[in-house]
């Protein structure tokens, strides 16, 4: 079956630093690949995507690349905010049955917390 | 539009209690799904719905119960609640056609059962 495997958390980094949180998967086929982003008391949120290999996406700074030789999608950052501080998860898309589209398979999520 | 609501916010529940967590929607969305988020554990898929009267499994769902009698509620029911329930619960909406994976979520529901 899919499943996706993140780096341990939590992660702890002062403002400005780089960030990357890795992000590996196991999927039969070509799934999607997503990263959410859950700040505090909200639910998720759909942060940047990429639906096939070598796709590269990216939103508000982050990025991750679809790399299918490696089975990854590590997410980055070059310069992280305070307001970065949330929950990151990442997710793919796949699975069987009528609803494969709302099947998302997600990581166990990586508590980053940014630091003045 | 007020996109996902889910009611309650928070609810603590006895061992053996029955309650239902609310969900709707008011984009129209045909898909709609229930997780639970554990620590550790990231969101594990409960059940889901494509469409009014249409209900499946998926990947825990022992325990609750869903129907889908209209297309804008699809709530959550635990008939006799136990402590390993205890969880966040998220309730997402996906539009048919739209974007693959491109589901909202609403703010969760924090349920603690003693």
């Amino acid at each position: 079956g899919n499943s996706v495997t993140q780096m341990e958390g939590p992660v702890t980094l002062s403002e400005e630093a780089f960030l990357t949180i890795n992000c590996t998967y196991t999927a039969t086929g070509y799934p999607s690949l997503f990263w959410y982003v859950q700040y505090p008391g909200e639910g998720l949120q759909l942060l940047l995507k990429a639906t096939k290999a070598d796709d590269k996406g990216s939103n508000k700074g982050f990025e991750a690349t679809y790399r299918k030789e490696t089975t990854s999608f590590h997410l980055e950052k070059g310069s992280v905010q305070v307001s970065d501080s949330a929950v990151y998860f990442c997710a793919l898309s796949g699975g069987r049955g009528r609803a494969s589209g709302s099947r998302l398979t997600f990581g166990e999520g990586t508590q980053l917390t940014v630091n003045p | 539009n007020a996109g996902v609501t889910q009611t309650p916010k928070f609810q603590v529940l006895k061992t053996g209690q029955s309650m239902t967590l609310q969900c709707a929607q008011d984009m129209n969305h045909e898909y709609m799904s229930w997780y639970r988020q554990d620590p550790g554990m990231g969101l594990r898929l409960i059940h889901y719905s494509v469409g009014a009267g249409i209900t499946d499994q998926g990947e825990v769902p022992n325990g609750y119960n869903v129907s889908r009698s209209t297309t804008e509620d699809f709530p959550l029911r635990l008939l006799s609640a136990a402590p390993s329930q205890t969880s966040v619960y998220f309730c997402a909406s996906r539009q048919q056609g739209a974007s693959q994976e491109t589901q909202y979520f609403g703010p969760g529901t924090r349920l603690l059962v003693l």
